[in-house]
């Protein structure tokens, strides 16, 4: 089954702890994209990446680091959680760009206290 | 910043009734998205229309764009109960690798 896989669901953390959400693709997609969304603010984009090894900046990225050393997958990492960082958290992947179709996956819901 | 508005924020009607919820956006496009949302789980693609088309239908769906007006309505007829749902569109930019999406219409159709 096409899918998009998120871990852990659900994570309540402390602050400052150092934690890494998983997200993993199986369409051989090019272009992958990790959002947060927080009420009334819908969803802000945190980066995105285009193929292996490229990597860009969404509109809200301070805080967060991402890697893509294969093309399947594409982990968000906290170096330093924060307070201001609970949110409800997405990964994506398409196709082509990020212009195209996008496959989202259940959401990761991150509390840090 | 987000570049997607949609208004209304929240709308509910009864079974049956149309549903019309209308997204605005800042700068040029060469598509817009439609996706929905059941409660706290993730986004499906409904519908993308493209800039050199002004509407577009799939099953009870129908999108139109207005690149002059930088708007897009997505119109869902006859709804459903199982309509219940938030609604958000989604606009590329920064060379089609940035995504904005806009801050969602929650539906809510009352059997």
């Amino acid at each position: 089954e096409a899918q998009v896989t998120q871990n852990p669901r659900y994570l309540i953390t402390v602050t400052g702890k150092k934690l890494t959400v998983t997200c993993s693709q199986n369409m051989n997609h090019e272009y992958m994209s990790w959002y947060r969304q927080d009420p009334g603010l819908g969803l802000r984009q945190i980066y995105y990446s285009m193929n292996v090894e490229v990597t860009d900046k969404g509109d809200v990225p301070e805080g967060y680091k991402v890697s893509r050393k294969e093309k399947r997958n594409f982990p968000l990492i906290l170096e330093s959680p924060s307070p201001n960082q609970t949110s409800l958290y997405f990964c994506a992947s398409s196709l082509g760009t990020g212009a195209g179709e996008q496959y989202f996956g259940p959401g990761t819901r991150l509390t840090v206290t | 910043s987000q570049q997607g508005e949609e208004d209304p924020q929240a709308l509910s009607i009864q079974e049956g009734e149309n549903a019309t919820m209308n997204c605005s956006y800042k700068t040029s496009i060469n598509n817009l998205q439609w996706y929905r949302q059941n409660s706290g789980r993730g986004l499906v693609h409904l519908i993308l229309i493209r800039s050199n088309e002004r509407e577009k239908h799939s099953g009870r769906l129908r999108v139109t764009l207005d690149t002059s007006k930088k708007s897009s309505s997505l119109l869902i007829t006859a709804s459903r109960a199982a309509d219940t749902a938030s609604y958000f569109c989604a606009t590329p930019s920064g060379g089609y690798q940035k995504v904005t999406f806009g801050t969602g219409t929650k539906l809510q159709v009352i059997p």
